[in-house]
């Protein structure tokens, strides 16, 4: 079935400096891809998307590349904040109105 | 606009008893989807309703756990005879047409005493 993996965290930075999430995933079509972050206590929020190949995700200074021949979507961004402290996400869809298949979360403390 | 909203934030159960919880989709969204979340872990899929029909129920466990999405009010999971590994973080998500992302709720922390 389908998959996704991602690095494995804590990843501790801190502010302003240069954060790459690594995202794998494994699926039988075309999967849709997406970053979720999500907030302690909250809910999952979407940060962002791509729906096919080539495409670039962006949103609050992050960005993912959709690769389809590395099988990829790595989170970055280049400067991070303190406010950016959070677990993320790395999730697929098949296609739509299906379920989306997460990574187990990589947690990322910014210190200031 | 609400979002989705879920309720109660955090529900406390002894072990044999049963838990309900609720799942109010965004406005104009007919899709819902439950997820359970453990420590440290990533969000698994457990069923998927339509108004008032259950699409996959594959990732629900076959006994104490049911989901309803009725054609009034919210979506219902309920488990019953809780035990402790039933304590996680229940997460519901809600859909519209199939080209746009599902949003999240808040979450429902479920303890078992």
């Amino acid at each position: 079935g389908d998959s996704v993996t991602q690095m494995e965290g804590p990843v501790t930075l801190s502010e302003e400096a240069f954060l790459t999430i690594n995202c794998t995933y494994t699926a039988t079509g075309y999967p849709s891809l997406f970053w979720y972050v999500q907030y302690p206590g909250e809910g999952l929020q979407l940060l962002l998307k791509a729906t096919k190949a080539d495409d670039k995700g962006s949103n609050k200074g992050f960005e993912a590349t959709y690769r389809k021949e590395t099988t990829s979507f790595h989170l970055e961004k280049g400067s991070v904040q303190v406010s950016d402290s959070a677990v993320y996400f790395c999730a697929l869809s098949d296609s739509g109105n299906t379920p989306l298949v997460f990574g187990k979360g990589t947690r990322l403390s910014v210190i200031a | 606009n609400a979002g989705v909203m879920q309720n109660p934030r955090h529900l406390v159960r002894r072990r044999g008893q049963e838990a309900r919880l609720r799942c109010s989709p965004m406005k104009g969204h007919s899709h819902v989807y439950w997820y359970r979340q453990l420590p440290e872990e990533g969000l698994k899929f457990m069923v998927y309703l339509q108004k008032e029909n259950i699409i996959d129920e594959s990732g629900m466990p076959k006994e104490r756990f049911s989901a309803e999405f009725p054609k009034e009010g919210p979506s219902i999971l309920r488990i019953q005879q809780v035990v402790r590994g039933d304590s996680a973080a229940y997460f519901c998500a809600s859909e519209g047409s199939s080209n746009q992302p599902q949003h999240f709720g808040d979450g429902t922390r479920l303890s078992i005493l």
